[in-house]
């Protein structure tokens, strides 16, 4: 078990630029969640995939991001012409969902600057 | 819909002192309860979670939380904080009935610990 990773770290991008993040969660976990963090807030809830559906998207997701997760494992996250509002630290985390007590289990997060 | 208030933003203490972070939470029904802790730049480590059962949960690096459904309110607890405990912590509810999967922050408390 090596925990939930993501790629990149660090990302600074020019605004209007397309930028994606990875996430690669804990194997065998069947839930896969992306959270955005602002400076001085606490996570919030952007969407998340049970397998390869996504289940639920957060009013918080606008069209100009996307987040597929192709084969049930590892899961992208697109913002399309990225706003200086983008600016965030974006975390992704899984869990095994065998009922409904499940726990989350969070990655580094990659933190991006749309300057 | 669910919320959870951290009153404190910032706390200090010296170490080898008590530590109690506190958290309120708003949910209709049995709410499921996490604290996780985050230092600097980095993602979510889980601490300690209450599902059921035992109100006095105890969690990872010496730290317990108790469960008071009369108060709406789950503190996070450490009898003798240690230098490296210093990060913010965020107290979460998940909601039951099969919907534990959004989970809502706080906005968290920020730890300092002074030698």
């Amino acid at each position: 078990d090596t925990g939930v990773s993501q790629d990149p770290r660090h990302k600074i991008t020019k605004r209007g630029q397309n930028v994606t993040f990875r996430c690669d969660p804990i194997s065998e976990h069947n839930r896969l969640y992306w959270y955005r963090q602002t400076l001085g807030q606490g996570p919030e809830f952007l969407t998340y995939f049970q397998n390869e559906a996504q289940l639920e998207k957060s009013r918080l997701l606008s069209d100009r991001f996307s987040a597929e997760r192709p084969k049930g494992s590892f899961s992208t996250l697109e913002i399309q012409r990225t706003e200086q509002g983008d600016s965030a630290m974006y975390l992704c985390a899984s869990s095994l969902a065998l009922w409904e007590q499940e726990t989350q289990y969070f990655g580094p997060g990659t933190r991006l600057l749309v300057l | 819909a669910q919320s959870v208030t951290q009153p404190d933003i910032h706390i200090t203490v010296s170490e080898g002192a008590s530590l109690e972070l506190r958290c309120n939470y708003s949910y209709g029904a049995t709410p499921y309860l996490f604290w996780y802790v985050q230092s600097p730049g980095q993602g979510l480590q889980l601490l300690l979670k209450y599902f059921s059962g035992d109100t006095l949960v105890q969690g990872i690096k010496g730290f317990e939380a108790e469960f008071k459904r009369s108060q709406s309110s789950f503190n996070l607890r450490k009898p003798s904080v240690h230098w490296s405990d210093a990060a913010e912590y965020f107290c979460a509810v998940g909601a039951g009935g099969g919907s534990n999967y959004k989970l809502t922050f706080g906005k968290g408390t920020l730890l300092t610990v002074n030698p």
